[in-house]
């Protein structure tokens, strides 16, 4: 199985801060990475696929990357509403494995 | 709008099978690969099967393997994922999603609770 490598853990950060989460792939998976915001108590939510494509309705400031087996998604000035769990899950082949998860807290 | 929509909180007893269901909605159900994921409380999330709805083809985790069961009813739009010998460490919440670009509608979650 394809190992998906999340960090930090945990964020604390301010709202208007920029920030940046890092999952890393234990083998290549080109750019078949998604992220996904879940709130408490609610399913997890798309924000971007194909490593780098917004989804739908997802704010601008929100943004992925890659560098080889490294994946970044930076959220450029903090709102209120994004402080959440924030989840990376590569989909290149089965099984479909996600990162640890990185809980976005409010310093 | 595509909506999925599970089937509500179970309580089982250990050695017990569970039966979530996933009707969707608001799209053609057999275009899209519907993939089934869970998350025990304070845990991350873990990708456990997919299904065809189309073909009815399946296939899960290895640690699953032998346990669970993903089938359809394609004239109500709906998939279902059995899991079989529930053990306490099963006890999670169960979410179905529509493999779209990527894991793109999900269902609110089925909680199933393993309790003696």
């Amino acid at each position: 199985d394809i190992q998906m490598t999340q960090s930090p853990s945990t964020l604390s950060a301010s709202v208007g801060d920029r920030v940046s989460i890092t999952c890393r792939a234990s083998q290549e998976i080109y750019t078949w990475l998604a992220w996904f915001q879940q709130e408490p108590g609610k399913a997890p939510n798309l924000l971007i696929y194909q490593a780098s494509t917004l989804q739908s309705g997802v704010p601008s400031r929100f943004s992925g990357s890659r560098s080889g087996t490294e994946f970044t998604l930076t959220i450029s000035s903090l709102q209120p509403e994004d402080f959440a769990t924030y989840h990376c899950q590569q989909y290149f082949t089965y099984p479909y494995t996600f990162g640890q998860g990185t809980k976005l807290e409010i310093k | 709008q595509v909506q999925l929509v599970q089937s509500g909180a179970e309580v089982k007893k250990p050695g017990a099978s569970v039966k979530v269901s996933c009707e969707a909605s608001g799209y053609t159900f057999s275009d899209y690969d519907i993939i089934w994921v869970r998350q025990a409380t304070g845990q991350g999330l873990e990708w456990m099967g997919w299904m065809s709805p189309s073909s009815g083809s399946s296939g899960s985790a290895q640690r699953f393997q032998g346990r669970i069961t993903m089938t359809r009813e394609t004239s109500i739009s709906t998939a279902y994922m059995e899991l079989r010998s529930l053990r306490s460490e099963d006890s999670a919440v169960y979410y179905c999603a529509r493999q779209g670009q990527s894991s793109d509608h999900w269902g609110q979650g089925t909680l199933v609770t393993v309790s003696s």
